[in-house]
């Protein structure tokens, strides 16, 4: 299993593009990227997931070099909801639910 | 459709106690995964049921325990409580074996052991 290091905090402001950026140096080949989003007293919410290169969804972009050894989750101009902890996970996820482990995330708080 | 949907919310319980916690997971998805979360250990995968079998199970004590029924729904139960079960316990659903999965999470149950 790769493990995952993410900032442990980030701070920024409305309007402004965040990104987290995530190391996974032992990422496998079948190995996809896949960013969670968590509000206090809530459950994650899936974000975005891809392979490589550069995905993009209604929410987020995430980017992923060509080594995938590291990516980075983009969110364009932040608002105060955006302010959750982000979760960076790395797994062949079509096995199990059990080879999905949470790292301690990214707190980002968004200021006004 | 409606999301994956955990009972009680909320539930206080004294040490020694056991308690069981409900999760309904999002029509059509036959897995189930239960994780405790708390502010020391983040969160901590239990165990995963896929057509009313456990697939796998975390590290955790044998008073840690769970079943799925035909509906895919999912209890949990912990027996003994100790204070260190205080926690958020969260249920996940997804469809159960397509590569990537996503994973929906329920809002949780917050137990609190006195």
């Amino acid at each position: 299993l790769a493990k995952t290091t993410q900032p442990i905090s980030m701070d920024s402001y409305e309007g402004q593009e965040v990104n987290i950026t995530c190391s996974h140096n032992n990422i496998a080949t079948n190995d996809y990227i896949t960013w969670y989003q968590q509000f206090p007293s809530q459950g994650p919410r899936f974000i975005i997931q891809g392979y490589k290169t550069k995905v993009t969804n209604e929410v987020a972009s995430l980017f992923i070099p060509a080594d995938r050894k590291s990516s980075t989750l983009s969110l364009p101009r932040v608002s105060l909801s955006d302010t959750a902890v982000y979760y960076c996970l790395v797994g062949d996820l079509g096995s199990s639910a059990s080879k999905i482990i949470f790292g301690s995330g990214t707190r980002l708080s968004i200021r006004p | 459709k409606a999301g994956v949907t955990q009972t009680p919310r909320y539930l206080i319980k004294t040490r020694g106690q056991q308690v069981t916690l409900s999760c309904s997971p999002i029509s059509g998805h036959r897995s189930v995964s239960w994780y405790q979360q708390t502010p020391g250990q983040g969160l901590q995968f239990l165990f995963e049921y896929f057509s009313e079998t456990q697939r796998n199970k975390g590290n955790f004590p044998g008073r840690f325990s769970g079943r799925q029924f035909s509906n895919s729904r999912s209890e949990m139960n912990v027996s003994t409580l100790e204070l260190g079960d205080s926690a958020l316990y969260l249920c996940a659903s997804s469809l159960g074996g397509d590569s990537n999965e996503k994973l929906f999470f329920g809002s949780g149950t917050q137990l609190s052991v006195l």
